[in-house]
């Protein structure tokens, strides 16, 4: 079974920009969830769709959104582009039900670049 | 608000056993993570807790107190390659998948 991808790999944006990224789960995996990851910060919950639904939310500002489309593959946008936005942008999916959905699979990730 | 602690850095000699502490105080809990990382890589799931006591996992093993607010990670027989970040997190609630996580603890094993 092919695991999590992510596309782009990685990308440099200037200031004020926007960004889509893009995520394919496992198959069969109907949970998509986004964290970002920098030194600083560490690793943090953007948010979770499950069946074109957002389900959870973390605490970041309105220019971070997402979708998830009826094939379980999903998007996140990040609009008006800040330095701090520089990050590793990780996507993990999840199946609902049986002795494996308490697990996460995380994708390799996109590294995103504001200059 | 939200808070996970971990040490920073932690070092250990190949074939010893090591124990990588996590406390926490969240606003919900559903269950306590632990995930490897390797530098440049994404993180792998490790172990999950949900009720008190102790879970084994062959050389890995994790424990947890919810009174305490306090997890542990269990490493044994030590080898080069555990050498990577250990991040711990918390589940705060049963709808779904919405993580804190903590700082995460840079593990060396050394020769």
């Amino acid at each position: 079974k092919a695991g999590v991808t992510q596309t782009p790999r990685y990308l440099i944006k200037t200031r004020g920009q926007q960004v889509t990224l893009s995520c394919s789960p496992i198959s069969g995996h109907r949970s998509v969830s986004w964290y970002q990851q920098t030194p600083g910060q560490g690793l943090q919950f953007l948010f979770e769709y499950f069946s074109e639904t957002q389900r959870n939310k973390g605490n970041f500002p309105g220019r971070f959104s997402g979708r998830q489309f009826s094939n379980s593959r999903s998007e996140m946008n990040v609009s008006t582009l800040e330095l701090g936005d520089s990050a590793l942008y990780l996507c993990a999916s999840s199946i609902i039900g049986g002795p494996d959905q308490e697990t996460q699979y995380f994708g390799p990730g996109t590294r995103l670049l504001v200059l | 608000g939200q808070n996970i602690d971990q040490p920073t850095e932690m070092t250990a000699t190949e074939g010893a056993i090591v124990q990588i502490n996590c406390t926490y105080q969240t606003s919900g809990f559903n269950g306590l993570f632990w995930y490897q990382q390797h530098a440049g890589e994404a993180p792998t799931f490790l172990s999950y807790n949900v009720l008190d006591g102790l879970e084994e996992k062959g050389r890995f093993s994790s424990f947890l107190s919810r009174s305490k607010g306090y997890s542990y990670l269990l490493l044994k027989e030590l080898q080069m390659k555990d050498s990577a970040s250990y991040l711990c997190a918390v589940r705060l609630d049963n709808y779904g998948q919405n993580f804190v996580f903590g700082p995460g603890t840079r593990l060396s094993v050394l020769p």
